[in-house]
């Protein structure tokens, strides 16, 4: 079976400053990776997804993120944050040519941009 | 472009009491269909899911029920809530390929009293 773990439960940071949140993963078969977004009382909406091919993914909003496959991580980066960006974010997996769109989720890390 | 529609927004249910969420998605067809619930701290637990009209299969043992009685309905149900049925519920399809993302509904609250 396969895992995620997001390293941080909550990240403070300040507007336009860089930010890095952090995901792991544990899996014996190849995967699919996936960051989404959550704003209070909303659904989930899907940052960018990591399928094959280059490693370095961008997503909408501004974020990236990057496969390292030998590490086993897909962490998400923004280099400049706004207040709007204030939000859980997911990281979730997908096991390849597994069930249709199982996706296994992260605990999710808070982010907070203080002005 | 696809839409999905989930309701009631926030929902109060005394324990013991009946429940029924509703799911429905527009603008594509044979969908895969996912019922997930968010309890705080603890991410997203994996319900049910759907890949065709009474193909559903549970992921978790409990007091829960789905059915999708048309291609693009899937509804969750309880005869009897429990307290700790409380949580924030979120439907979800996706497309045929195994790759496909997930698209998530604005979820419902719901408190079990």
């Amino acid at each position: 079976a396969q895992s995620v773990t997001q390293l941080d439960s909550q990240v403070p940071v300040f507007e336009e400053a860089p930010v890095e949140l952090r995901c792991n993963y544990s899996s014996s078969v190849s995967v699919y990776l996936f960051w989404y977004v959550q704003y209070p009382n909303q659904g989930l909406q899907l940052l960018l997804k990591y399928l094959s091919g280059s490693t370095l993914v961008k997503g909408i909003n501004g974020f990236e993120a990057e496969f390292n496959k030998s590490q086993t991580s897909f962490h998400l980066r923004k280099p400049s944050v706004h207040i709007s960006d204030t939000a859980e974010y997911f990281c979730a997996v997908s096991v390849f040519l597994a069930s249709y769109g199982k996706l296994t989720f992260g605990q999710g890390t808070i982010l907070t941009v203080h002005p | 472009s696809q839409t999905i529609h989930q309701w009631p927004a926030t929902l109060v249910q005394p324990v013991g009491s009946p429940l029924s969420l509703e799911c429905t998605v527009e603008g594509t067809s044979n969908p895969n269909l996912y019922w997930y619930r968010q309890a705080a701290g603890r991410g997203l637990q994996l319900l049910f899911y759907s890949i065709g009209i009474d193909q559903i299969s549970s992921e978790v043992p409990q007091n829960l029920s789905a059915s999708r009685p048309q291609d693009r309905q899937f509804i969750l149900s309880s005869k009897k809530l429990l307290l700790s049925d409380s949580g924030f519920y979120l439907c979800a399809w996706s497309g045929r390929p195994y790759n496909s993302p997930l698209h998530f509904g604005n979820g419902t609250r719901l408190t079990v009293t």
